[in-house]
């Protein structure tokens, strides 16, 4: 497809699960964001790859926040021992070119996220 | 840690009516960004304005911004039941990573 993927659309846990979300960017996208979104609000950013080196990591929100990128291409965000605080939309975007802001970033459809 | 704040926070006309969406934010930018989502799917890129440009349009969007004042307009004219949507305003980080910080967003609710 042309755009960015995400799976799954929509993932329930009991809290204390792990869980992973899968991001399919754009192909030959080099920049690849996680976002979360809480209901009614607007996104926040989590984490920043270029290519397969994690750069920006500063908005997960604790250590049990884990996103990887091995090859460049796709990406996974972990969730470890989940909360109900991490109930959200989960945003993953992509962007073709590296360290130029001047450019939009492609979004997902995201993964609704809810922990019972 | 939200950089912008949209205004209204929601918005209901008529269809064939314009809207107009406001957006403040706090920090030096290169640029502003409007991103269009509908409810369930995610955020579509609708138009960039630089900084150094006060004035854009795309098809029925217009889009002017204020540095001085650090606000930003974003004005749907001629609006359609498509439209409905939620309208955000996000400023990239100027150093590193380019991520996006956005605002809270307008409901925009087209009547028809």
């Amino acid at each position: 497809g042309a755009g960015v993927s995400q799976s799954p659309r929509y993932k329930v846990a009991k809290r204390g699960q792990d869980v992973a979300l899968r991001c399919d960017p754009i192909s030959g996208h080099v920049s690849l964001f996680w976002y979360q979104q809480a209901l009614g609000q607007g996104p926040e950013f989590l984490t920043y790859f270029q290519n397969e080196a994690q750069l920006d990591k500063s908005g997960l929100p604790s250590d049990r926040f884990f996103a990887e990128r091995p090859e460049g291409s796709v990406s996974t965000l972990k969730i470890q021992r989940t909360q109900q605080e991490d109930s959200a939309v989960y945003l993953c975007a992509s962007s073709a070119r590296r360290s130029n802001s001047n450019q939009p970033q492609h979004f997902g459809d995201g993964t609704r996220l809810s922990i019972l | 840690s939200q950089q912008g704040e949209e205004d209204p926070q929601a918005l209901s006309i008529q269809e064939g009516e314009n809207a107009t969406m406001n957006c403040s934010y706090k920090t030096s930018i290169n640029n502003l960004q409007w991103y269009r989502q509908n409810s369930g799917r995610g955020l579509v890129h609708l138009i960039l304005i630089r900084s150094n440009e006060r004035e854009k349009h795309s098809g029925r969007l217009r889009v002017t911004l204020d540095t001085s004042k650090k606000s930003s307009s974003l004005l749907i004219t001629a609006s359609r039941a498509a439209d409905t949507a939620s309208y955000f305003c996000a400023t990239p980080i100027i150093q590193g990573a380019q991520k996006l910080v956005f605002g809270q967003g307008t409901r925009l609710t087209i009547n028809p």
